[in-house]
């Protein structure tokens, strides 16, 4: 149980575009979904946590208008990378947790590799 | 700025080897610690959630144990084997909040 799938798991794209990165809860309804960053050798960095039909609030530092979270479903959230630029390139991660999940338990997406060029 | 941080930042033991690894994280506001292994390529597989000071988890030849006064944990594999090789992560999460704050991440490397 408790299985989250994320799509795709790399993504090489131009700079200027926009790419979308899809999480979703396979076998149960994620009230909340995070997702988080991860440069080289540093920890996974929480970006903004969203809540089933309502606005994603996000981390200090993270702009909102370039990063798009939507949590229109409780199986499904994206996150969209707009206009993206090489220093946007990073490995990105979604999480979800469940109505019943205790402790602040998160189940985890495999991620996904960006790569702007 | 909440810190969370583990040591070593890699290990290469052999196969049998008992090793053992150190997330320190702030002692106050604590809600719960959690401990993740993540193999390349996968998803974090949550190994431990553990709430209580004083409290040891286990599960095969892992284990963990809780001091939340001096803030730290340590994660225990006894007699290492290659498929043990992964990231192990610890998160710490404080009260009053659902967030997650991250250490690094420990590195093993099991040699057969």
């Amino acid at each position: 149980g408790a299985v989250v799938s994320q799509h795709p798991s790399w993504v090489i794209c131009k700079s200027g575009t926009s790419v979308k990165i899809e999480c979703r809860s396979l076998d149960f309804q994620a009230t909340t979904m995070f997702w988080y960053r991860q440069f080289p050798k540093q920890s996974l960095m929480l970006m903004a946590t969203s809540n089933e039909g309502s606005k994603a609030t996000y981390e200090q530092g993270v702009e909102k208008d370039k990063f798009l979270i939507n949590h229109a479903s409780l199986t499904l959230s994206t996150l969209t990378v707009t206009s993206a630029h090489p220093e946007d390139s990073s490995f990105y991660i979604c999480s979800a947790r469940g109505g019943t999940s205790s402790h602040y338990e998160q189940y985890f997406g495999p991620g996904t590799r960006l790569t702007v060029t | 700025i909440l810190n969370v941080e583990q040591s070593p930042q890699s290990l290469h033991v052999q196969e049998g080897d008992s090793t053992n690894f150190t997330c320190s994280f702030p002692s106050s506001n604590f809600y719960a610690l959690h401990w993740y292994r993540w193999e390349t390529a996968k998803s974090p597989e949550a190994l431990f959630v553990m709430t209580l000071n004083g409290d040891e988890k286990k599960k095969g030849r892992i284990s963990a144990t809780l001091n939340t006064k001096e803030g730290y944990s340590y994660l225990y594999i006894k007699g290492s084997q290659p498929e043990d090789s992964a990231t192990y992560l610890c998160a710490f999460g404080g009260g009053a909040t659902n967030k997650l704050i991250f250490g690094t991440g420990t590195l093993l490397a099991v040699q057969p």
